[in-house]
């Protein structure tokens, strides 16, 4: 039983630069959730899938930052012209089906971004 | 609006003494679930427990127990004989279905044990 992985673990970009991360959920998880993480705070919720639909984005995710989970299974978040503010650890968290938000969900490792 | 707030950033404590996280979360709503999560040095987030907001009753697993108290807005953990593995950092968090599938995380308490 595989859990949530992500790739690649460590990133370190010039400013500017374009990034781009990659979940794969737990295999039968249909729910995929985007998060971030800066030192000192707790992971802050960025956008959320339900198979390859995306159905919240929060305000932190500018319009420099795009989510897409095609077929529904693994997914990519992409930072473009990356700014020093977006240096932070992206986690990957995944959830399986229910009718409320009540079920919970397993991080991957996360990703870490520093731009230099 | 939901909140969590853990108000102690660090402790230590020596190898085997017991020592309790805090957490007081806020909700409008009768509706929410709460989560401890554990993070080690490696980062990953791991889930240790989670609690319906009917669900009063505490929790014991192992050396880790869960006080929830509604009255009071708070649901606690305690880890009783602690060991050098338990250092981490630990995470509470609220999830409120009123507001879709949004985790709202404290800013975790940085928990060393001292051998």
């Amino acid at each position: 039983d595989t859990g949530v992985s992500q790739d690649p673990r460590h990133k370190i970009t010039k400013r500017g630069q374009n990034v781009t991360f990659r979940c794969d959920p737990i295999s039968e998880h249909n729910r995929l959730y985007w998060y971030r993480q800066t030192l000192g705070q707790g992971p802050e919720f960025l956008t959320y899938f339900q198979n390859e639909a995306q159905l919240e984005k929060s305000r932190l995710l500018s319009d420099r930052f795009s989510a897409e989970r095609p077929k529904g299974s693994f997914s990519t978040l992409e930072i473009q012209r990356t700014e020093q503010g977006d240096s932070a650890m992206y986690l990957c968290a995944s959830s399986a089906a229910g009718g409320y938000s009540g079920n919970t969900i397993y991080f991957g490792e996360g990703s870490w971004l520093t731009v230099v | 609006a939901q909140k969590v707030t853990q108000a102690q950033t660090e402790i230590s404590v020596v190898e085997k003494e017991d020592v309790t996280l805090d957490c007081v979360y806020e909700t409008r709503d009768t509706t929410y679930y709460l989560f401890w999560y554990k993070q080690p040095p490696s980062g990953e987030l791991v889930f240790l427990i989670r609690r319906n907001s009917f669900d009063e009753q505490n929790e014991i697993s192992g050396r880790y127990s869960w006080n929830f108290q509604k009255s009071t807005s708070s649901f606690n953990f305690t880890i009783t004989a602690s060991q050098v593995v338990d250092s981490a950092v630990y995470f509470c968090a609220l999830s409120d279905p009123n507001t879709g599938n949004q985790f709202y995380f404290g800013t975790g308490t940085s928990l060393t044990v001292i051998p």
